[in-house]
């Protein structure tokens, strides 16, 4: 098993750009979620789902989007860059209200 | 809305010596969770409580929960080099939500 995989791993944007990052988990969690890290800021959930075509908004959810088509992916999309956007995302599996298992973390930077 | 807070956010230490991180929050948390942080790496699970007066212990770091009280401890006993790194406490009220992380450098 796999786990939760992120793709990529690191991903330089100029601002107004869009992107997608991946997150696919092979351990039939029902319950996904997408967290962002800055420093000093710990982890603040952006989204989060609890079943495939099921989505909701976390802490801080604005200008990201998400969607959920099977129970193993849960992309992000970025629909317009922005240097507020430069965070290691994070996503993660699990059931709900049990442990959540991180992938490895994308290193974005938007220029 | 569930709200974590942790304390210290910073904590340097001596190898051989004991020292506690508390971690409170604001409302009801149907389970506590506390990670490890490595520089550059994913988090890592290490304990999940889920009822009042639990404890877990792993190696020389042991948490406990006080639902009453809303507090989280996690005690390191006898620390060594190879603790330092990030730990994050984190409640759920079906989403985890996490606290700002206390930063832990061991020093010999």
């Amino acid at each position: 098993n796999a786990g939760v995989t992120q793709t990529p791993k690191f991903q330089v944007l100029k601002t107004g750009q869009s992107m997608t990052l991946q997150c696919a988990q092979d351990m039939n969690h029902e319950y996904m979620s997408w967290y962002r890290q800055d420093p000093g800021m710990g982890l603040r959930l952006i989204h989060y789902s609890v079943g495939a075509g099921i989505t909701d908004q976390g802490e801080v959810p604005n200008g990201y989007n998400v969607s959920r088509s099977t129970t193993e992916d849960f992309p992000l999309r970025l629909l317009s860059a922005a240097p507020s956007q430069t965070s290691v995302y994070f996503c993660a599996a699990g059931g709900s209200g049990t442990e959540q298992y991180f992938g490895p973390g994308t290193r974005l930077t938007v220029t | 809305e569930l709200k974590v807070e942790q304390n210290p956010l910073f904590l340097s230490m001596q190898e051989g010596k004991n020292y506690t991180i508390y971690c409170n929050y604001s409302t009801t948390s149907d389970r506590l969770y506390w990670y490890r942080q490595d520089p550059g790496k994913s988090l890592e699970s290490l304990f999940v409580l889920l009822s009042n007066g639990a404890v877990k212990q792993e190696g020389r770091l042991m948490a406990s929960l006080d639902t009453k009280a809303r507090l989280s401890t996690l005690h390191i006993t006898a620390a060594v080099h190879d603790l330092s790194a990030t730990y994050f406490c984190g409640g759920s009220q079906g989403n985890l939500i996490f606290g700002k992380g206390t930063k832990l450098s061991v020093k010999p």
